[in-house]
């Protein structure tokens, strides 16, 4: 099983400031590592696939880069409705994982 | 207007079982992959089960094989998840999601809680 670590657990940010989240690998993965965005009491939403391709209707200030094992969501300049809790999840083979999340909150 | 609706979750004693459906509308649903995705209360997302187009191929995670079965009839569709020997440790809330934006969850149901409790 491939297990996928995030980080950090917690991310404390101000509006306009710049967001990275990491997301490692334990096995190499090419490129089949998607984020989503979860907010509370919500599902879910699909934001990049393959990596770095941003689904659509994903903000462009949201991107996706890293191919193997390591990983990177980046957002550009933190909007007010992007604090929520952002995982990771790999394709690259069965059982599909999921990252543990990073939550991004409001400093 | 693409859309997934669960539905079918509840209270169920420790041994029960329960049957999950899951509704589709607004795309192609025969031609996709599709999966169940379950988030215990304040935890992270676990992948459940997935099965391709035709029901040929079906996956399990390893804490639900051999207790949960996937289905699916394009006929109508739907989507299913039947549970079986359910323990306190499957409470959650169950989603439904296509593999319909290059195999990854798109879109995602609003979900449907299971409680597994005495």
């Amino acid at each position: 099983e491939i297990v996928l670590t995030q980080s950090p657990a917690t991310l404390s940010l101000s509006p306009g400031e710049r967001a990275t989240l990491s997301c490692r690998a334990s096995q190499s993965i090419s490129s089949y590592l998607a984020w989503y965005q979860q907010k509370p009491g919500q599902a879910p939403r699909l934001l990049i696939s393959d990596a770095s391709n941003r689904v659509t209707g994903t903000p462009a200030r949201f991107s996706g880069s890293g191919s193997g094992t390591d990983f990177t969501l980046t957002i550009s300049s933190l909007e007010p409705d992007d604090f929520a809790i952002y995982y990771c999840q790999q394709r690259g083979s069965w059982p599909r994982t999921f990252g543990q999340g990073t939550k991004v909150e409001i400093k | 207007q693409v859309q997934l609706v669960e539905s079918g979750g509840g209270l169920v004693k420790p041994g029960g079982s329960l049957r999950l459906s899951c509704a589709a509308s607004g795309f192609a649903f025969s031609d996709y992959y599709m999966s169940w995705i379950r988030q215990a209360p304040g935890k992270g997302l676990e992948w459940v089960s997935s099965i391709n187009e035709r029901s040929t191929y079906s996956h399990y995670a390893d804490s639900v094989k051999g207790r949960f079965t996937v289905s699916r009839d394009n006929t109508k569709n739907s989507l299913y998840l039947q549970m079986n020997s359910l323990g306190a440790e499957d409470t959650a809330v169950y989603y439904c999601a296509s593999n319909a934006w290059s195999g990854y969850y798109y879109p995602w149901g609003q979900g449907t809680l299971v409680a597994v409790s005495s």
